[in-house]
């Protein structure tokens, strides 16, 4: 059974501190993807990756296929950053994504 | 033009009632799903469409009924809903089925009194 587990499940920062979140998967994958919700909102796509590493303004998801882990970094976090982020990945040759419980992230001014 | 589009953002609807909810997305896209959402809890995936037709129903009560008009439309009609229906129902798009980045829409908030 596919697993995926994110730490921590609650996060507080101050507004300029660098974050990372991280997440674990337990089966090969064919994508990964990080994703944002704001309270009561919809989901937006942050990244999708197979591999490697990508960056976007002040955030960057970094993955590592062997140990099957990925992490989510935010620089220079502001208070907009607070939000679940989530990961979620297709396993190899499935339409399922499998979820993890998401981080509430909660950034103070 | 990098949205999915769903209406409405609220839906109050009684046990009896029958409604539909809305998602539009012209970005080409071939694969279509409605998610349903608990409050504190990860998306379930309800219904896959791929090239308009369902590709997969997980086990949703037939008081759900989705539809596909063309390859930019889905609908989820409603009918004789139960009030643990109430739920965020979160429409999404691929380019194809278990290919390529997804895009969410907002979600159509829906309470069944």
């Amino acid at each position: 059974k596919n697993e995926v587990e994110q730490s921590p499940q609650n996060l507080t920062a101050q507004e300029g501190e660098f974050i990372t979140i991280n997440c674990s998967y337990s089966v090969g994958i064919s994508a990964l993807h990080w994703l944002q919700q704001h309270p009561g909102g919809g989901i937006v796509s942050l990244f999708m990756l197979s591999s490697g590493k990508k960056k976007h303004g002040r955030l960057i998801a970094t993955i590592n296929i062997q140990e099957k882990h990925s992490s989510l970094h935010i620089t220079a976090s502001h208070p907009r950053d607070s939000a679940v982020y989530i990961c979620a990945q297709t396993g190899a040759g499935s339409y399922q994504l499998t979820f993890g419980k998401g981080t509430k992230l909660s950034v103070i001014p | 033009d990098t949205e999915v589009t769903q209406t409405p953002k609220h839906l109050v609807m009684g046990m009896t009632n029958k409604k539909s909810l809305k998602c539009e997305q012209h970005m080409g896209h071939r694969a279509m799903y409605w998610y349903k959402q608990k409050a504190k809890k990860p998306p379930e995936l309800m219904f896959v469409y791929s090239y308009e037709k369902l590709s997969i129903n997980e086990s949703v009560p037939s008081r759900f009924s989705p539809e596909c008009p063309n390859s930019s439309l889905l609908n989820l009609h409603l009918h004789a809903l139960q009030p643990e229906d109430s739920a965020l129902y979160l429409c999404a798009s691929s380019p194809f089925l278990n290919t390529g980045e997804l895009f969410f829409g907002e979600g159509s908030r829906l309470t069944v009194l």
